[in-house]
């Protein structure tokens, strides 16, 4: 069965700082990843996603994330945080061999970013 | 570009009724997309349509059901509403073929009291 695990509730740094927000996965084929954002009371916005080709993938606002197929992680990341960061950030898998578009997402983490 | 639009924001219904959800899809993306997000928790797959039909449905009862038009906008309708149903309702619309990423709207927050 797919899932996605997102061991933080919670991630706290001060701005200016390395961010990095973890996310493993599991499914049956090979993964689709994506990373989302959700401001409060809003939908989800893209940021970046891994379908193939080079681990490290570039997105939205200065983000990237990391596909480390051995450890099953797709970890996101940003090399200077910012107050506006400060959001719910959710990890999701498709499984490659799932016919619909089914997203299993993860609880989500909540990165506060302190000025 | 026209992005995915959802209607009404807000709604309160009381145990047992019956609501509607409407979405209308990006311009050019053919498959829709229904998700539950309930406080605190992530986005829950409920179903997706594509050309018309239901193309995939996570663990939810057949009293949440739904539509696609030709138009590709959708419909979500939940009966015999029960309180735990209350959450945020999102739709996400994507292009059938490809592996891009889905677009979400705003949602639809239902409160069942």
């Amino acid at each position: 069965a797919q899932s996605v695990a997102q061991p933080e509730d919670q991630v706290n740094v001060a701005e200016g700082n390395p961010l990095t927000v973890k996310c493993t996965y599991s499914v049956s084929g090979n993964p689709y990843l994506f990373w989302y954002v959700q401001y409060p009371n809003r939908g989800l916005q893209f940021l970046l996603k891994y379908i193939t080709g080079d681990n490290l993938v570039k997105g939205s606002y200065g983000f990237e994330a990391e596909f480390n197929k051995s450890q099953t992680s797709f970890h996101l990341k940003k090399p200077s945080a910012l107050v506006s960061d400060s959001a719910l950030y959710f990890c999701a898998v498709r499984d490659s061999v799932d016919s619909s578009y089914k997203l299993i997402f993860g609880s989500g983490t909540r990165l506060l970013v302190r000025p | 570009e026209t992005g995915v639009t959802q209607s009404p924001t807000h709604l309160i219904k009381t145990r047992g009724q019956q609501v509607t959800l409407r979405c209308s899809s990006q311009s050019g993306h053919n498959t829709v997309s229904w998700y539950q997000q309930a406080l605190g928790q992530g986005p829950q797959f409920i179903f997706q349509y594509y050309r018309e039909e239901e193309n995939g449905r996570g663990n939810f009862p057949p009293r949440f059901s739904g539509l696609q038009f030709p138009n590709y906008s959708s419909e979500l309708n939940v009966n015999a509403l029960e309180l735990d149903d209350s959450a945020l309702y999102l739709c996400a619309s994507s292009l059938a073929g490809t592996t891009g990423e889905l677009f979400f709207g705003e949602g639809s927050r239902l409160t069942v009291l």
